[in-house]
């Protein structure tokens, strides 16, 4: 079946422009997440979506960020004011969650190819 | 909390054994491990949970000790395929934010 999408697959964007970066997830996935890697680095946390709420925004590495999910499926990330600081990888993820016996909580999480975002 | 992986880089010839350690200074619910190679997205190996239940692929094992805040993973008979970087990734409670480690780089020589 389809995987989890993510486009554009590259964006070079000039320093101060807005930027808007989505992830189409596995269908019937109701957990989604965003990692954000730098080159040679690990994959850094930015904010998940269970549904279409964010439980924990503290992830988001400044107001400049957000993300938003519409109708438990499509997820955009938007950065707004670019910085050079920003280029790096950014990375969906999303998985179906465990909603019924003594252990919740997500399953495995599938990731999409990623975008490559390139600040100038 | 970002958990602790250990080594930070191992060098295996074909067939040896490795195993990476990943721990935390919380209390966990979950942990999880993803291998990424190069130039690619990180693929899902193992999620532990809390009170001992699995998943996970055939060929792949890993431990989970709660009271220590601990998991290692097992890379027994090593392939050339297993190279990359192998990420542990920990939740602390049900609903927390979910935190990836440094990862450790493993190379398989032939």
């Amino acid at each position: 079946g389809a995987g989890v999408s993510q486009s554009p697959s590259n964006k070079v964007t000039e320093k101060g422009k807005d930027v808007e970066l989505r992830c189409d997830p596995i269908s019937g996935h109701t957990a989604l997440y965003w990692y954000r890697q730098s080159l040679g680095q690990g994959l850094e946390f930015l904010i998940y979506f269970q549904g279409n709420s964010a439980p924990d925004k503290s992830g988001l590495p400044s107001d400049r960020f957000s993300a938003e999910r519409t109708g438990g499926s499509v997820s955009t990330l938007t950065i707004q004011r670019t910085q050079q600081e920003d280029s790096a990888v950014y990375l969906c993820a999303s998985s179906s969650w465990r909603s019924s016996g003594t252990l919740l909580g997500p399953y495995e999480q599938y990731f999409g190819p990623g975008t490559r975002l390139t600040v100038t | 909390q970002q958990p602790v992986q250990s080594p930070q880089a191992v060098i295996l010839r074909e067939g040896e054994d490795a195993v990476i350690n990943c721990s935390s200074s919380k209390a966990l619910y979950s942990v999880h491990w993803y291998r990424q190679k190069h130039g690619e997205a990180p693929v899902f190996l193992m999620i532990l949970l809390k009170g001992g239940e699995q998943k996970g692929h055939e060929k792949i094992s890993a431990s989970f000790n709660e009271k220590k805040q601990q998991s290692s993973l097992y890379l027994t008979a090593s392939q050339l395929s297993y190279s990359g970087t192998y990420f542990c990734g920990t939740e602390p409670n049900y609903g927390q934010n979910f935190v990836f480690g440094p990862g450790t780089r493993l190379s398989v020589l032939p």
